[in-house]
């Protein structure tokens, strides 16, 4: 079974503060990782999939890394605004198997910027 | 582009009933997956089709099944409904994931609510 954590599971800065959140995934078998974002009542919103180590993405204010060597990503975003609340989703997909075309999601950082 | 839609939005049924879900694909994709997001959970892999078969499937009973059409929209069908089956339901498009940068694009879900 494959584990997929998200760290911290929510967390609330002021308008301005910039944050930043930590996927872990498995480091064997290493396809892509995706990061969503999922406002309330929408639809999950891809943001970024990363397949190499040391990919960096950036898309706007938001930005990840990715160490595939020891299983993790970060997500970054530089001062943050009441529209970045939100709940944000990284998911691995596996190299091979089981994990070839599916998804293992994390459960999730909910992030609420406060104005 | 109406992106990938979902239909009921809401949907409420007793325990032994069954339920059908639909799904459209974003324009130019031919594959469906489908995810259930317990409250509390990141989403699960139900199953994926794709050229109307089931291409691959995560760890749901049988009771879970699906069906893809020749115009690669999608149904998820659950039989003897348990209340444990109440969740959201995902659906989500790609063009065929043999890609590693192939990007699942999701529709809003439908609520599942099991009395």
């Amino acid at each position: 079974i494959l584990n997929v954590e998200q760290s911290p599971q929510s967390l609330h800065v002021q308008e301005g503060d910039s944050t930043n959140f930590t996927c872990s995934f498995p480091s064997s078998n290493f396809y892509a990782l995706h990061w969503y974002r999922w406002e309330t009542a929408k639809s999950p919103e891809a943001l970024f999939v990363m397949t190499l180590n040391g990919d960096e993405k950036k898309k706007g204010r938001i930005s990840a890394t990715l160490n595939t060597k020891e299983g993790y990503s970060y997500l970054y975003i530089k001062g943050s605004q009441p529209e970045d609340s939100a709940t944000y989703l990284c998911a691995f997909r596996g190299y091979s198997g089981a994990g070839s075309y599916q998804l293992t999601f994390g459960k999730g950082t909910k992030l609420s910027v406060i104005p | 582009d109406a992106g990938v839609t979902q239909s009921p939005t809401h949907l409420i049924k007793t325990r032994g009933q069954q339920v059908t879900l639909r799904c459209s694909p974003k324009s130019g994709h031919d594959t469906v997956s489908w995810y259930q997001q317990a409250l509390g959970q990141g989403p699960q892999f139900i199953f994926q089709y794709y050229e109307e078969e089931e291409r691959q499937r995560g760890n749901f009973p049988d009771r879970f099944s699906g069906h893809q059409f020749p115009n690669y929209s999608s149904e998820l069908n659950v039989n003897a409904l348990l209340l444990g089956d109440s969740a959201l339901y995902l659906c989500a498009s790609s063009q065929d994931l043999r890609s590693s940068t192939d990007t699942q694009y999701f529709g809003p879900g439908t609520r599942l609510t099991v009395l």
